[in-house]
């Protein structure tokens, strides 16, 4: 069976401190990624997705990068953190015309 | 840019009743429209999709509606228990892509 592992589960970095955010699939080959960013009380905004080793696909301009090292490992990176990247931070997967997404546990990251 | 989006951002049923969480759209191209359930500090997990060709899909207690004239989507729920408080996200899939709304809680009250 397939699953997806994303750690850690929490995190508190200060302003300025590099971020590295991992997530990994199992039981899969070729599957699509994606990283979403959930503030508080609020929707699911889709930061990267990936459909490919080396393809990284960023919806929206901002202070992160992503990088897919491997085929199933998809990593979520910052050289300096702001206060505004605080949030929940969701990793997923997906394999090619399927609707369905499937998500990790999460990592609340919290800048101070 | 195109997004999907929810008309209430809070929903209380009380319990046995029937719950109607709605969403609007604007990107008429989606192959198909989603609805994800969130329960409080996990990731969303998937509860039904419906095709952009078709206007209603049911599944366990749960139905879909798709009204492409108006764009709107719902999803029913019957018979609403404890166990479905959360927050339920509207999503559309294209391309490969996946685009949430902004999510309504539902509070299900005793």
């Amino acid at each position: 069976s397939q699953t997806i592992h994303q750690w850690p589960a929490t995190l508190v970095q200060p302003v300025g401190s590099p971020l590295s955010l991992e997530c990994t699939v199992e039981g899969t080959s070729n599957p699509n990624l994606y990283w979403y960013r959930q503030a508080a009380g609020r929707g699911l905004q889709l930061l990267f997705y990936s459909v490919g080793i080396g393809q990284i696909s960023s919806e929206v301009p901002q202070n992160l990068s992503a990088s897919r090292p491997q085929d199933r490992q998809f990593i979520l990176s910052s050289k300096k953190l702001l206060l505004s990247d605080s949030g929940f931070y969701l990793c997923a997967w997906s394999v090619w015309g399927s609707t369905e997404a499937f998500f990790g546990q999460g990592t609340r990251l919290t800048v101070v | 840019g195109e997004s999907v989006g929810l008309h209430l951002p809070t929903l209380s049923v009380q319990e046995g009743d029937n719950s109607i969480i709605n969403c609007a759209y604007s990107n008429s191209a989606s192959d198909y429209f989603i609805w994800y359930k969130q329960e409080s500090g996990k990731g969303p997990q998937f509860i039904i999709d419906i095709r952009s060709n078709m206007d209603k899909r049911q599944g366990q207690r749960v139905t879909v509606l798709l009204n492409k004239t108006v764009k709107h989507l719902s999803l029913q729920i019957a018979a609403t228990q404890p166990g479905d408080s959360a927050v339920y996200f509207c999503a559309e899939n294209t391309r490969q892509n996946f685009v949430f709304g902004p999510g309504t809680r539902l509070s299900v009250l005793p």
